[in-house]
């Protein structure tokens, strides 16, 4: 069975402070894919980013950065320079290869980022 | 522009009745998908279905159901026989696995509230 772990239920940092936000999953599939997405608080997921097992060379986009660990099984998101408008929750989930396009959620982190 | 409309933002039903929520995509996409969430928690899938006229129920389905007699339309009805139903629902689309840009397109939800 897969399983999709973020143990940080709630983050609270202060504006311009860097902060990750901890995945880690379980899967026995070899090919898989990992997302990130943010939902603020109008409630619509937004996608972030797609990571396929096979690639594990981190991803940078702006103030945000994806580190994938294979032998550790995570997949952690850091936010640089945080603002007030990354106040969300962020949503690690998980899809197994030839599963149709079936995710597997974590809980959610809730980050506040207040001025 | 294109996107995924759930309507209304807000419902509220007495206990005992059945009500249906709507979600129409103009994305072009094969596959919707209905998710519930509740409060300090990730995503549970629904029902989903790949293709007109075609559904699968997912991990939670029990008192729940849908159709999909049009491509850009995927209403789920919460029937009375769904043991607690307040609760945040989304509704997500996409192309088909495997697609290069396959990952989940989220509506903005209905928050139901039964009493």
């Amino acid at each position: 069975a897969q399983k999709v772990t973020q143990a940080q239920t709630e983050i609270s940092v202060v504006e311009k402070e860097d902060v990750t936000l901890d995945c880690v999953y379980e899967t026995r599939d070899t090919t898989y894919y990992l997302f990130w997405y943010k939902q603020p608080p109008s409630g619509e997921l937004v996608f972030l980013i797609r990571r396929n097992s096979f690639d594990e060379q981190n991803e940078i986009s702006g103030r945000y950065s994806w580190n994938f660990q294979k032998s550790t099984s995570s997949f952690n998101f850091t936010i640089t320079a945080s603002q007030v408008v990354d106040s969300a929750v962020y949503f690690c989930a998980l899809r197994k290869n030839n599963a149709g396009n079936m995710l597997t959620f974590g809980g959610g982190t809730r980050l506040m980022v207040k001025p | 522009d294109g996107g995924i409309t759930q309507s209304p933002k807000y419902l509220f039903r007495k206990e005992g009745q059945n009500v249906t929520l709507s979600c129409e995509q103009n994305l072009n996409h094969d596959a919707m998908y209905w998710y519930r969430q509740d409060p300090g928690q990730g995503l549970r899938l629904i029902y989903y279905s790949q293709i007109v006229n075609d559904f699968q129920k997912g991990d939670i389905a029990e008192g729940y159901s849908v159709s999909r007699e049009k491509k850009e339309s995927f209403p789920l009805t919460v029937t009375s026989a769904q043991k607690n139903p307040t609760a945040f629902y989304l509704c997500a689309s996409s192309t088909p696995a495997g697609e290069r840009s396959d990952e989940q397109y989220f509506g903005p939800g209905t928050r139901l509230t039964v009493t």
